[in-house]
């Protein structure tokens, strides 16, 4: 019941681009709150990936990228690689559930 | 390095309490907002509850409010989640998340370091 959406999942080779949506309303993103990404593999501490809808924390490749429009966000892998097989969700705040809130969730699997 | 460690979950009957803990090493633990996050199995990332740097404000998910104490020990860098009444549906993975930011409910803020989470399992 997250009101983030997200695909369930997506898939790409080696090499290929592929990007992750996450659909909001106008008590999220839409709001004018940040959005932000974190990549989490299963049995690991999730991972800060993109904070405030385009900025890269120290030690995250550039292939990954985040951007924002309207109600709306994306987060773009360039370059796939095998190590980016891993769970990835938006996040961001809810000011009619005055909760922060986690988009549904992609899994994204490297072909 | 930024350590963040859970511990306290195991196996717990319907309608009994327990109490997770989480220690911190690696940065000044006073000076940041602290939350829990929670992960059932199947399903996706859950904000549970968060606590501001001094304690002056706290903040629960609507699913465990009035169930669910968040507290912080400043001077012991512990994190708490006092949880009582517990459901099957509170069974997870329990994360402890360090802020970005020392306050609580600020619009914009993000969850930088994560701990590995402990395992709360509630059932008959």
């Amino acid at each position: 019941q997250s009101p983030l959406t997200q695909p369930p999942s997506v898939s790409g080779a080696p090499g290929q681009r592929v990007t992750i949506s996450c659909a909001g309303t106008r008590s999220n993103i839409g709001a004018g709150n940040d959005v932000h990404w974190y990549q989490h593999v299963p049995g690991t501490a999730p991972k800060l990936l993109i904070y405030s809808n385009s900025n890269w924390p120290s030690g995250v490749p550039d292939r990954f990228s985040g951007s924002k429009s309207g109600a709306s966000a994306s987060l773009v892998i360039t370059g796939l690689q095998a190590e980016d097989e891993a769970d990835y969700y938006c996040q961001s705040y809810d000011i009619s559930l005055s909760a922060y809130v986690f988009g549904t969730g992609t899994k994204v699997t490297v072909l | 390095e930024v350590q963040l460690v859970e511990s306290g979950g195991g196996l717990v009957q319907p309608g009994r309490s327990l109490r997770l803990s989480c220690t911190v090493t690696g940065f000044i633990f006073e000076d940041y907002a602290m939350h829990w996050v929670r992960q059932a199995p199947g399903t996706g990332l859950e904000w549970v509850s968060g606590i501001s740097w001094n304690s002056g404000k706290t903040a629960s998910a609507d699913p465990v409010k009035g169930r669910f104490t968040i507290s912080r020990d400043n001077a012991k860098s512990t994190l708490y989640l006092q949880m009582d009444s517990l459901r099957t549906e509170d069974t997870a993975f329990y994360f402890c998340v360090k802020d970005r930011s020392a306050y609580l409910m600020i619009f914009g803020s993000w969850f930088d370091s994560w701990g590995q989470g402990t395992l709360v399992t509630v059932s008959p």
